[in-house]
């Protein structure tokens, strides 16, 4: 199968810093990737469409200035929480599309833990 | 409004097969039903999906009713190592994976 690596696995960071967290499709190029936030014992929420060479399309309620993302290449995603507060410690997690949009396959990454003290 | 309505956990005794339900009574034809599994802190992995007819694969098989309104996912023989939260997901092929809140398998020893 498909694999999609993050990085870093988890940080910890202090209140008003920024984490940039990188997706990477390992052994394909994904046009278009997914970005997701988990709090504990919730379901993944989609937070936004990342689309390769174009801006991303936010998810209702998720502040862009907040959560920058960017895709310059076929291969990597990445997002930075900014000026990250205790609120935005959560699960994160990236997915890679690959094939065509009328038959896709949606490969997940192993997700970031942030902790912001 | 949530498509899909699932148990919020099932258990399953080891070597035993794991039947997980899934309604999805609002289902269109061209929407497929897809099933993920999350194991703890991990991203979710795909198990298996159909449109129509029954499928397998080497994870499951995947049971659709005629009317298509319900699903069951089949574990044929779970191990300790399937205990994770199971999703079930109707879309579109070129639709966004919107997760619910999924049922929660404990396989026991």
């Amino acid at each position: 199968g498909a694999v999609v690596s993050q990085h870093p696995s988890w940080v910890i960071c202090k209140s008003g810093t920024s984490v940039k967290i990188e997706c990477r499709s390992l052994d394909f190029q994904a046009t278009t990737m997914f970005w997701y936030r988990q709090f504990p014992k919730q379901s993944l929420m989609l937070m936004a469409t990342s689309n390769e060479g174009s801006k991303a399309t936010y998810e209702q309620g998720v502040e862009k200035d907040k959560f920058l993302i960017n895709h310059a290449s076929l291969t990597l995603s990445t997002l930075t929480v900014t000026s990250a507060h205790p609120e935005d410690s959560s699960f994160y997690i990236c997915s890679a599309l690959r094939g065509p949009a009328a038959y896709n396959e949606q490969f997940f990454g192993p997700g970031t833990r942030l902790t912001v003290l | 409004d949530a498509k899909t309505t699932q148990p919020t956990s099932m258990d399953c005794a080891e070597g035993r097969a794991a039947n997980l339900p899934c309604n999805h009574s609002t289902i269109s034809g061209n929407e497929y039903v897809y099933w993920y599994r999350q194991i703890h802190s991990q991203g979710p992995q795909y198990i298996i999906h159909g449109l129509k007819n029954n499928e397998t694969n080497e994870m499951a098989s995947l049971i659709i009713t005629e009317d298509r309104k319900s699903s069951t996912l089949i574990l044929p023989h779970a191990t300790l190592r399937d205990t994770a939260v199971y999703y079930c997901i109707v879309r579109r092929n070129t639709d966004k994976l919107i997760f619910g809140t999924g049922t929660r398998l404990q396989v026991f020893p």
